[in-house]
């Protein structure tokens, strides 16, 4: 029972440094997303996607890239790190619209 | 104005009393609501849909608002365990978007 599973589950950049977050997804979900949460700010959407080959920008995209080459695995990667990107990332994936959605356990990244 | 808004708490209620959050949205267009609870350094994990005629799971209630633009979570008889955030989570966008409210935090205790 994976459900939605992140990796890495830590890490701490450099400032300039580029580095790639993978979600992978077992359920054959088509929806899947990807959230940052910091301290008074709640859960925002960076990117997301609505099927394979497909990404869209969500609330807070710039600084970020995204891509879904397989249906299971969404990829946020991070081109030069900045310390304004340290938070706590959240990938997410739900089967069609407007039903529940399915988090992975996060990934706390630091950038110093 | 935020899309979605909570009262931020923290509420902190003896065990065995009542507690109830609301949480309003701006878009009227709005389709799906749901409650998450999120524990300390967890991922948020669905606890209840939220529906036009209300809902009761349990010790949980949701209501739905939509001339108001709310939604409401009753949690009757806390618990110790019930001691989360919960997250007010608002569809939009042609059921693409899920829009998040900050978190209410429940504090629990005895």
């Amino acid at each position: 029972n994976a459900g939605v599973t992140q990796t890495p589950k830590f890490r701490v950049l450099k400032t300039g440094q580029s580095m790639t977050l993978l979600c992978a997804q077992d359920m054959n979900h088509e929806y899947m997303y990807w959230y940052r949460q910091d301290p008074g700010m709640g859960l925002r959407l960076i990117h997301y996607s609505v099927g394979e080959g497909t990404t869209a920008k969500g609330e807070v995209p710039d600084g970020y890239n995204v891509s879904r080459l397989k249906k299971q695995n969404f990829l946020l990667g991070l081109e030069s790190a900045a310390p304004s990107q340290t938070s706590v990332y959240f990938c997410a994936s739900s089967m069609i619209p407007n039903t529940e959605a399915f988090f992975g356990q996060g990934t706390r990244l630091t950038v110093v | 104005r935020k899309e979605v808004e909570q009262d931020p708490g923290p509420f902190n209620v003896p065990e065995g009393a009542t507690v109830a959050f609301n949480c309003t949205y701006s878009n009227s267009a709005s389709q799906s609501f749901f409650w998450y609870r999120q524990d300390c350094r967890k991922e948020p994990k669905l606890l209840m849909s939220v529906y036009s005629s209300g809902n009761e799971d349990g010790r949980f209630t949701a209501q739905l608002n939509r001339a108001s633009q709310y939604i409401s979570l009753l949690i009757r008889d806390s618990k110790l365990s019930d001691s989360a955030t919960y997250l007010c989570v608002v569809i939009t966008g042609g059921g693409n978007k899920l829009t998040f409210g900050t978190g209410t935090q429940l504090k629990v205790e005895l």
